[in-house]
């Protein structure tokens, strides 16, 4: 079975930009829940979608969004980036909203300049 | 709310000696505790988990954590470390009735030949 993807891997983008990350879960998996990860704050929570409604928000500004699809795949958008939305962006998916086997994809390294 | 600590964020041993990643926890209501391990450029893994029953819970690679109630721990042992060992471990915990992960801040562990 495959594990869980994300496209891209690594992103360049300027600050003021946006961007979109896309997550692809485990077939049959129907939650996703997306996470960012820095060398100062470790590893925080951001969202879950679960049968294509967000179901838990972490504490994040409102440039930070996300949708899932019908086909459980996910994306988050990032508005209006800022020098300290460089991060390692992951995505994790289980397969039901608040389920406790987290499947983690590789992440998507975002650099903003 | 729940919140984890991780004392150390680095560590080192030598190959063959015992490991030992220590966390706390903090949570109103029984607690689910995990450990994931992190190699470069890779997403997160899961090692072990506790959710109830035994205390002593046996994960994979030949880790092994303890759920202590009264001391809100739940540190992570190897008895002998193996050069491949070296990485970054995360300490997590959510609840039954939680729909969100806290992670620790992470441990890097190093392995000396």
């Amino acid at each position: 079975k495959a594990g869980v993807t994300q496209t891209p891997r690594y992103l360049i983008k300027t600050r003021g930009q946006q961007v979109t990350l896309s997550c692809s879960p485990i077939s049959g998996h129907r939650s996703v829940s997306w996470y960012q990860q820095t060398p100062g704050q470790g590893l925080q929570f951001l969202f879950e979608y679960f049968s294509e409604t967000q179901r838990n928000k972490g504490n994040f500004p409102g440039r930070f969004s996300g949708r899932q699809f019908s086909n459980s795949r996910s994306e988050m958008n990032v508005s209006t980036l800022e020098l300290g939305d460089s991060a390692l962006y992951l995505c994790a998916s289980s397969l039901a909203s608040g389920g406790l086997e987290q499947y983690f994809g590789p992440g998507t390294r975002l650099t903003v300049t | 709310a729940q919140s984890v600590t991780q004392l150390g964020s680095h560590v080192s041993v030598s190959e063959g000696a015992l490991v030992l990643l220590r966390c706390n926890y903090s949570s109103s209501v029984p607690p689910y505790l995990f450990w994931y391990v992190q190699y470069p450029n890779q997403g997160l893994q899961l090692l072990l988990k506790y959710t109830t029953g035994a205390t002593l819970v046996k994960g994979i690679n030949g880790f092994e954590a303890e759920f202590k109630k009264s001391e809100t721990s739940f540190h992570l042992t190897k008895p002998s470390a193996h050069m491949s060992d070296a990485a970054e471990y995360f300490c997590a915990v959510t609840t039954a009735t939680g729909n969100q992960f806290y992670f620790g801040t992470g441990t890097s562990l190093t392995v000396i030949p």
